[in-house]
């Protein structure tokens, strides 16, 4: 399957600043890619669908202008963190889809963020 | 909507025991069906899969069954090890291509 890395594995940042997330696809062209956010002990949710060369479809409850999804390349999704808060600190994970049906999504590694 | 329902854990079982992890789905259709693992410190890892009502999927010794007149994908694996401890995902994607729905996840601890 798919080999997917996501960069930096752990960020700490103060409340107010900006972090970004990125997500590679380090063997397969990926079209579309997904970001989600895992809380402690919890489920993951899926945040958004991020789509190469167009805009990301969010989910319902998602602000689109907190967290700005740019998949500018087949290989390449940055999910960015604007004006963190300790709220936003989660796990987040991206995900490309694979398969001749499109069923399979491999996962990446997931970036741990803690916003003091 | 499409929700995924599995048990709470922690469960916590000795080495070679016999591990049952209990997944129902709520769906219209046919979806396909997932059972994902994440070891400690790693990302998902896709474990099995069934895309059609009777399938079974199987992989390193676990399996599950898709069972439409229940609704259920049980996960079952005859003798643990402790590298078997993770939390697993029971998952649903409703046509290809679509999001994937997620149950809580279960973790399993096994003890020497």
């Amino acid at each position: 399957g798919a080999v997917v890395s996501q960069h930096p594995s752990w960020v700490i940042c103060k409340s107010g600043t900006s972090v970004k997330i990125e997500c590679r696809s380090l063997d397969f062209q990926a079209t579309t890619m997904f970001w989600y956010r895992q809380f402690p002990k919890q489920s993951l949710m899926l945040m958004a669908t991020s789509n190469e060369g167009s805009k990301a479809t969010y989910e319902q409850g998602v602000e689109k202008d907190k967290f700005l999804i740019n998949h500018a390349s087949l290989t390449l999704s940055t999910l960015t963190v604007t004006s963190a808060h300790p709220e936003d600190s989660s796990f987040y994970i991206c995900s490309v889809r694979e398969g001749a049906e499109y069923n399979e999504q491999f996962f990446g590694p997931g970036t741990r963020l803690t916003v003091l | 909507g499409n929700s995924v329902t599995q048990m709470e854990g922690p469960v916590t079982l000795s080495e070679e025991a016999f591990l049952t992890i209990n997944c129902t789905y709520t769906a219209t259709g046919y979806p396909s069906l997932f059972w994902y693992v994440q070891y400690p410190g790693e990302g998902l890892q896709l474990l099995l899969k069934a895309t059609k009502a009777d399938d079974k999927g199987s992989n390193k010794g676990f399996e599950a069954t898709y069972r439409k007149e229940t609704t259920s994908f049980h996960l079952e694996k005859g003798s643990v090890q402790v590298s078997d401890s993770a939390v697993y995902f029971c998952a649903l994607m409703k046509a290809a291509g679509n999001k994937l729905t997620f149950g809580g996840g279960t973790r399993v601890l096994v003890k020497p």
